[in-house]
């Protein structure tokens, strides 16, 4: 089972809402990752936990919050979000963070947002 | 530092062999990935080479590495209507963020 699963498929929100949005993995993979995807871009990184603490944040807005309630799961809190941020948002995991064998990371189908 | 580099759009016959083409920077990555995008849906990996590696084939695919040149190459051969979708490679550095970099996409585009 390769798989990462991420709900909802589509959101819309208002400017002034608080929404979530969430991920789940089963492999035992130790690794979870946030990526922000805009139309014709590549995903960009936002967030890597690393055995259920946060390692990496890449500059992002405050307005973007992540949890990792455990190993399984991982979240991204939303609030006071701007029209800009609508995007794709994608989860992955690996088993380890790194550059070793099973660093391989699996995408979830992703969340379309729209911030209207 | 690390940048990926790939040509934005392919457009091949159904039956003919597609090459994707991507140059990046960072000469510690360790593992370079190929990944599959279709429209609206999340990525979907491909294969993996490691570094030390030259070539790698599996099934249809077939990875190409001159790290000499840091040119990765990914070679689908009998391109199907299906292998129509967005093709990222992407590299993990053995320095700094550890995390995956991806290039900018490659558009193959499948001719019926």
């Amino acid at each position: 089972d390769t798989e990462v699963t991420q709900t909802p498929k589509h959101l819309v929100m208002g400017m002034t809402n608080k929404k979530s949005l969430k991920c789940e993995q089963h492999m035992g993979h130790r690794a979870m990752y946030w990526y922000k995807q805009k139309a014709k871009k590549p995903p960009e990184l936002m967030f890597v936990y690393s055995y259920e603490k946060l390692s990496i944040n890449e500059s992002v807005p405050s307005r973007f919050s992540p949890e990792c309630p455990n190993s399984s799961l991982l979240n991204l809190h939303l609030h006071a979000l701007q029209p800009e941020d609508s995007a794709l948002y994608l989860c992955a995991s690996s088993q380890d963070v790194g550059t070793g064998l099973g660093t391989e990371a699996f995408f979830g189908q992703g969340t379309r947002l729209t911030v209207v | 530092g690390e940048d990926v580099e790939q040509s934005l759009f392919l457009s091949v016959r159904e039956g003919d062999s597609s090459v994707i083409n991507c140059t990046y920077t960072d000469s510690s990555s360790t593992y370079l990935y190929w990944y599959k995008q279709e429209p609206g849906a999340g990525l979907q990996l491909l294969t993996y080479i490691f570094s030390n590696m030259d070539m790698k084939q599996d099934q249809r695919l077939t990875v190409l590495l001159n790290k000499k040149d840091k040119h990765l190459s990914l070679r689908i051969a009998d391109t199907q209507t299906g292998d129509s979708a967005i093709y990222f490679c992407a590299e993990i550095a053995h320095t700094g963020r550890r995390a995956l970099t991806f290039g900018s996409g490659t558009r193959l585009q499948v001719q019926p």
